[in-house]
């Protein structure tokens, strides 16, 4: 079982500034895995980036980056260069190793200010 | 190539009425998820599919949902007796296998009248 807690229901950026999004979470699983998705007004969930959780180095996908800390049970999404097509909700979600369910957080609705 | 794709995008239906929404999933795809996302909340699971079969629908929240997935590519999810609270987005997701990445359909949204 797994719960997952987004505690910023809205962040704001300014364009080409920098902005972490925090996920705490609880899981029973010894081996999971971790995901930020986007999801844009198109409602089109889509992958910002993936995180193993026995790997100790941090994921990083082109400006996106995670700051995760695992005995904490913290994984949070770092945007640099925030651009206006960042703007979306973003969902954090685990997910147990060999299982297959998704469990996302409420999500943190992020505007980005020209 | 293609991605997840779902049909209709939309749609409008009355309380009481039989409704079935469509996932066809990317080719080669063999996991096959579908979630529901009410308003203002992150998508829940309802039910996973390995190939053919219902691996775990432990997710669909009573005996008026059904999924079927016949020759383990579209999925179709079949909702009786439509009742207001079934309003939501529908999402479809699929994975190359149970482990990998799940990448998204875009989604019905249902509403119920």
């Amino acid at each position: 079982a797994q719960t997952v807690t987004q505690s910023q229901p809205e962040m704001s950026v300014q364009e080409a500034e920098t902005v972490t999004l925090s996920c705490t979470y609880d899981t029973s699983e010894s081996d999971y895995y971790l995901f930020w998705y986007k999801q844009p007004p198109s409602r089109q969930m889509i992958l910002v980036i993936r995180q193993e959780a026995y790997k100790q180095q941090n994921a990083t996908e082109n400006r996106f980056s995670v700051n995760f800390q695992k005995a904490a049970k913290s994984f949070s999404l770092k945007i640099s260069d925030s651009q206006l097509g960042d703007a979306a909700m973003y969902f954090c979600a685990p997910a147990g190793a060999g299982s297959y369910q998704l469990t996302f957080g409420k999500g943190t609705k992020l505007s980005v200010i020209p | 190539g293609a991605g997840v794709s779902q049909t209709p995008s939309n749609k409008v239906t009355e309380k009481g009425k039989y409704v079935e929404l469509r996932c066809d999933p990317i080719s080669g795809h063999t996991a096959l998820y579908w979630y529901r996302q009410s308003l203002g909340q992150g998508p829940e699971f309802l039910i996973y599919f390995q190939g053919t079969g219902a691996a775990d629908d432990s997710g669909l929240p009573n005996d008026r949902f059904f999924a079927v997935r016949p020759e383990g590519s579209v999925s179709t999810l079949k909702i009786q007796r439509t009742e207001r609270g079934d309003s939501a987005v529908y999402l479809c997701a699929s994975s190359l296998t149970v482990t990998d990445t799940q990448y998204f359909g875009p989604g019905t949204r249902l509403t119920v009248l």
